[in-house]
């Protein structure tokens, strides 16, 4: 109930191209939906985050898809460049309840 | 502008050595965490603080401690650093729950 399960665990994308990664929870009380950025040696950092309330959000590049009946939620990197390789955790939340974690994608932006 | 530091960046401690890794911030959040990221996995949260309340989550072991002395500061004490506890360790602040959290860059702890 407690899991976000994220796929894939690493992408390849040629640059210009869409970079996706889902995510999937079960439990429906989860109501904040963020991705973070990490790079090496560094810590996440917040990238793009939804409320359940809307169906898409975007953020220059980033966008995110939710999909409430499905449980599913998904990022998008348009035109996604090699400084974008990075991990990407999507992450669950309840407003006073932990940040449950995906289990993370690898991309890696080719020029 | 840093706003949660973590020192050090690198710690290297011997085995069953107690080290203490520490967090700061310039956020004023009332609610700070510390994660363990081993390699290639997800950060895992070990426990958290809310306001002066501290948190421990079920499945971390006793020989991780926390202090927080004060709103800016949280430490992390590991009593007895066995070979599995070499990992990231992240220290993140949030505002009131788990809206966005902050985190600092880490401190990557090595046992020899």
């Amino acid at each position: 109930q407690q899991q976000v399960k994220q796929s894939p665990q690493s992408l390849i994308v040629q640059k210009g191209g869409i970079s996706i990664i889902n995510c999937a929870y079960e439990n429906t009380a989860f109501d904040y939906f963020p991705w973070y950025q990490q790079f090496p040696g560094k810590g996440p950092a917040l990238l793009i985050a939804i409320r359940p309330d809307v169906s898409e959000k975007k953020e220059g590049r980033f966008t995110i898809s939710f999909n409430k009946s499905a449980k599913q939620f998904s990022l998008h990197i348009m035109d996604s460049q090699p400084g974008d390789s990075a991990t990407y955790f999507c992450a669950a939340s309840l407003d006073t309840d932990k940040l449950i974690f995906g289990t993370g994608t690898r991309l890696q932006v080719f020029p | 502008d840093a706003m949660v530091i973590q020192n050090p960046r690198y710690q290297v401690t011997q085995f069953g050595k107690p080290v203490t890794l520490s967090c700061s911030q310039t956020l004023n959040h009332n609610v700070m965490y510390w994660y363990q990221q081993k390699s290639s996995q997800a950060p895992k949260l070990l426990f958290h603080y809310y306001d002066k309340d501290f948190n421990n989550e079920a499945d971390t072991p006793d020989n991780f401690q926390s202090r927080r002395p004060n709103t800016s500061f949280c430490f992390l004490d590991i009593r007895s650093p066995g070979l599995g506890d070499a990992a990231m360790y992240l220290c993140a602040t949030s505002r009131e729950g788990w809206t966005e959290a902050f985190f600092g860059q880490g401190t990557r702890l090595t046992v020899v």
